[in-house]
């Protein structure tokens, strides 16, 4: 079973600051079954990115994925106050089936 | 518009089997490629998939979980139904449903209901 490993486990920054964040596999992943969701407290997850670097509906433009094979990034340009959460990485496995998270990265307020 | 709403019991005792509905609307389970699937997570840890069920009726299940899990599908009232059976404290959660539109990635969620185990 793949493992998803996100670094850091928390990114202290400033409003306005970037943000990069990195999820990497235990063996290859392919690009298109690589997610990124944000969690932020007493909520479900919304997803933000999904095939590694599309953006899901309504998603802001700030937002973007990249990578492939076993290392995958979330970019946040310009963090909003909004963006401050958790957020994860997850993939999908096709055989057996199954859908694997991260353990999260939490971007807080420096 | 997409929604899915999870209903149970908040409070379990150990050894008991748990019974979870999500019921949703704007979507049919019965749509070619449609799926969804439960998910949970303990306070303050991450995200653990649970199952899923299919258009067509194909279940899928956590390998580390299958023995304890049931998921199955009331089209007709828009519903999937999750059992977990001999619940324990550490099984203590939110548990959410979520849809699956392609099969790799989960576009809506539920609110999520807390589902605590204690005796």
């Amino acid at each position: 079973e793949i493992v998803l490993t996100q670094s850091p486990g928390t990114l202290s920054l400033s409003p306005g600051e970037r943000a990069t964040l990195s999820c990497r596999a235990s063996q290859s992943v392919s690009s298109s079954y690589l997610a990124w969701y944000q969690q932020k407290p007493g909520q479900a997850p919304r997803l933000l990115i999904y095939g590694a670097s599309s953006r899901a509906t309504g998603i802001p433009d700030r937002f973007s994925g990249s990578g492939s094979g076993t290392d995958f990034t979330l970019t946040i340009s310009r963090l909003e106050p909004e963006d401050f959460a958790v957020y994860y990485c997850q993939q999908y496995g096709s055989s057996p089936r199954t859908y694997t998270f991260g353990q999260g990265t939490k971007v807080e307020i420096k | 518009q997409v929604t899915l709403k999870e209903s149970g019991p908040a409070l379990v005792k150990p050894t008991q089997t748990l019974t979870l509905t999500c019921t949703f609307s704007g979507f049919s389970l019965t749509t070619n490629g449609m799926r969804v699937s439960w998910i949970r997570q303990p306070p303050g840890k991450a995200l653990e998939w649970l199952a899923r069920i299919d258009w067509d009726d194909d279940k899928f299940y956590n390998t580390s979980l299958n023995t304890r899990l049931t998921i199955s599908k009331d089209t007709s009232k828009n519903q999937v139904v999750l059992t977990m059976t001999n619940m324990d404290p550490v099984d203590t959660a939110t548990y959410y449903c979520a849809r699956i539109p392609t099969g790799t990635y989960f576009d809506f969620w539920g609110q999520g209901a807390l589902v605590t185990v204690s005796s």
